[in-house]
């Protein structure tokens, strides 16, 4: 069974500063890397995906991944107190055809005012 | 944005107890998911299905049924409920297969086992 490892656990930044979080697959078979951010009390939200390596930007979060390593990141730039959640990592297969994610146990992101 | 809708919001049961969670979603998506969330353990998989009268088994099905009657409708079964399933449960789906499309997440369960 595929397992998605996340670190750190959890995060404290200040506002404005930058948060970077990492997500390591151990399953060689892995095509596509999420980012999930799920807010107190609230349902998960798909944030960013990437499957290709290198690097992708929206607004101030950045995805790196590499393929190689089967390691993602993701960064985000002048933190807001409002990026304060816990970030989930996913992984899925493509050959398998299934539509299943793989999830990992997230980090807990606070950003400090 | 895709619309999913889990009923009920809390659930509270004895051990041993029958319950049954309902998903349903209104954008024709094809996949649908049941996960459980656990602090500490993100989420996992329990069931899942690519269409109506199809089930596949996830990463954590035991003690779990689960049944998709019509392309909107996706129900989760615990026939002995016991204390280790309380949980957060939520259901999600998806337009498309093989892991590359977004999923949807509805609102969550509360389950509780006493």
């Amino acid at each position: 069974q595929q397992k998605v490892q996340q670190s750190p656990e959890s995060l404290i930044v200040p506002e404005g500063g930058m948060a970077s979080l990492n997500c390591t697959s151990s399953d060689r078979n892995v095509d596509y890397f999420w980012w999930y951010r799920q807010h107190s009390g609230k349902s998960p939200k798909m944030l960013m995906s990437i499957f290709s390596n290198g690097e992708k930007e929206e607004g101030r979060f950045t995805v790196h991944l590499n393929k190689a390593s089967l390691h993602t990141s993701l960064h985000i730039r002048d933190s807001q107190p409002s990026d304060s959640a816990l970030y989930l990592c996913a992984a899925s297969m493509l050959n398998t055809n299934t539509g299943k994610l793989t999830f990992g146990d997230g980090t807990v992101l606070t950003v400090k005012p | 944005e895709a619309a999913v809708t889990q009923s009920p919001r809390n659930k509270v049961t004895v051990t041993g107890g029958n319950v049954t969670l309902s998903c349903r979603q209104t954008n024709s998506h094809n996949y649908m998911y049941w996960y459980r969330q656990d602090t500490g353990h993100g989420l996992r998989l329990i069931h899942y299905s690519y269409g109506a009268g199809n089930l596949q088994i996830g990463d954590v099905p035991d003690g779990y049924k689960a049944t998709r009657t019509t392309q909107e409708d996706f129900f989760l079964l615990l026939e002995l409920a016991s204390p280790s399933q309380t949980s957060l449960y939520f259901c999600a789906s998806s337009d498309g297969g093989a892991g590359a499309e977004t999923l949807y997440f509805g609102s969550g369960t509360r389950l509780t086992v006493l």
